[in-house]
């Protein structure tokens, strides 16, 4: 059974720093891995989407990693802003299998930047 | 071109009765997808659906819980005779075609059970 793990569980830092989420994952037969944010009440946006060919992908400030072998992704953002305030999730689709047409979420990294 | 779209945003329902949850997918998408979001748990998965057809139910409740995707109109997540447990928020999700492609999300209904 898939699991997905986010460290740190939590994180508050001082406007303007880089920063690294963590996210695992133990089977590494995966379609493609996606980031996302939640903000309090709301629904997911869709920040990137990484195939299982890929090793990484960029949009503005984010850069997302892959690295299936070891089971690992990473999310950096860069030049951190108080509106990255959100809790990001990271979510993985399985090759095949029962539910592997849905996604498996991690619990989130919940992200404080301060002003 | 418009979002997800779900309603209501909001579903107050006392235990007993029935909760219909609807969620209409982005144009051109034509797979559906359902997750329940249980307080302080991540995300879980529940169906899969594509027009007139359950693909993959393997994430629903084995009693109580019902999903559809008619030929026209949107999908509809139906829970007969809710419990308290059944307070979540409840997302729907589509996609194009292409198995591979990214999930698009909408903005979820509350669901709270008195």
């Amino acid at each position: 059974k898939q699991e997905v793990t986010q460290i740190p569980a939590a994180l508050s830092v001082p406007e303007g720093e880089n920063l690294v989420l963590n996210c695992s994952f133990t089977d590494s037969a995966i379609y493609n891995l996606q980031w996302f944010r939640q903000d309090p009440g709301k629904g997911l946006t869709s920040l990137l989407l990484i195939q299982s060919s890929q090793r990484e992908q960029t949009s503005g400030r984010l850069n997302a990693s892959l690295d299936k072998s070891s089971g690992r992704s990473t999310l950096y953002i860069a030049a951190s802003q108080p509106g990255d305030s959100a809790t990001y999730l990271c979510a993985v689709r399985l090759y095949s299998g029962g539910g592997a047409d849905g996604l498996t979420f991690g619990k989130g990294t919940h992200l404080i930047i301060q002003p | 071109n418009a979002g997800v779209m779900q309603n209501p945003r909001h579903l107050v329902r006392r235990r007993g009765q029935e909760a219909r949850l609807r969620c209409s997918p982005m144009k051109g998408h034509s797979h559906v997808y359902w997750y329940r979001q249980l307080p302080e748990e991540g995300l879980k998965f529940m169906v899969y659906l594509q027009k007139e057809n359950i693909i993959d139910e393997s994430g629903m409740p084995k009693e109580r819980f019902s999903a559809e995707f008619p030929k026209e109109g949107p999908s509809i997540l139906r829970i007969q005779q809710v419990v308290r447990g059944d307070s979540a928020a409840y997302f729907c999700a589509s996609s194009p075609f292409q198995r591979e492609d990214e999930q698009y999300f909408g903005p979820g209904t509350r669901l709270t059970v008195t």
